[in-house]
């Protein structure tokens, strides 16, 4: 069935480094590929989306990356600060669809 | 700002009582989402609705069900509460004319605990 997996459940950088995250995916009928944000005690917020058509997009500070090859998705955060702490949840969805289905999280924190 | 509110923070249940998670939304999204998270699982889709009296089942609907009585209200309702359904309750609304957004809004989440 459908699935979208991370690589690593978490993930420790030095404040100021750039961090990545990578995700797996297995639907080769999803049309978009999304990256969202939840901080303690808030739901997920949207960060930023690709297309399948796409290979890389670039946001504020994020860039994701989108390997259709190897089916994986990559968000990278430039120079990581202390509010970037969070879970990341990689999602998919298709064009026909509305529901979006998402990973399992991968947690960052700051090392300061 | 896009508000998705969910009535209650923290529930604490007994086992077989029948709960009702309420969730409104004030941005007049047709989409809306209940989503529960537990640690290592991610978000797990239970229901959405695309638009009001109507609703599809997600990838874990068993032993939940829905109601949509009005555009900006999406209720979860567990019929017979079961210590499994312990989780973080999570409800989001997007927009439905355009089959490109990806973008849902969330509430703050709803913790249940069944005892």
């Amino acid at each position: 069935g459908e699935s979208v997996g991370l690589h690593l459940p978490t993930l420790s950088v030095q404040e100021g480094d750039n961090s990545i995250i990578n995700c797996a995916y297995s639907n080769s009928a999803s049309d978009y590929f999304i990256w969202y944000k939840q901080e303690s005690g808030k739901g997920p917020q949207f960060i930023i989306d690709i297309r399948s058509n796409m290979d890389k997009r670039q946001g504020q500070r994020v860039t994701v990356l989108l390997n259709k090859t190897v089916k994986h998705l990559s968000l990278q955060i430039a120079a990581t600060q202390p509010g970037d702490s969070a879970v990341y949840f990689c999602a998919e969805k298709e064009s026909s669809a509305s529901k979006i289905i998402f990973g399992s999280g991968t947690r960052l924190s700051i090392r300061p | 700002d896009v508000k998705v509110t969910q009535s209650s923070r923290y529930l604490v249940k007994r086992t077989g009582e029948k709960v009702f998670l309420e969730c409104v939304q004030d941005m007049d999204h047709e989409n809306m989402f209940w989503y529960r998270q537990d640690p290592g699982l991610g978000l797990r889709l239970i229901y959405f609705s695309y638009d009001v009296k109507m609703k599809e089942k997600g990838d874990i609907p068993e032993g939940y069900s829905v109601s949509r009585e009005k555009k900006e209200r999406f209720s979860l309702i567990l019929e017979s509460a079961s210590t499994n359904q312990t989780s973080m309750y999570l409800c989001a609304s997007s927009l439905y004319g355009d089959y490109t957004n990806t973008e849902a809004f969330f509430g703050q989440g709803t913790r249940l605990t069944v005892v």
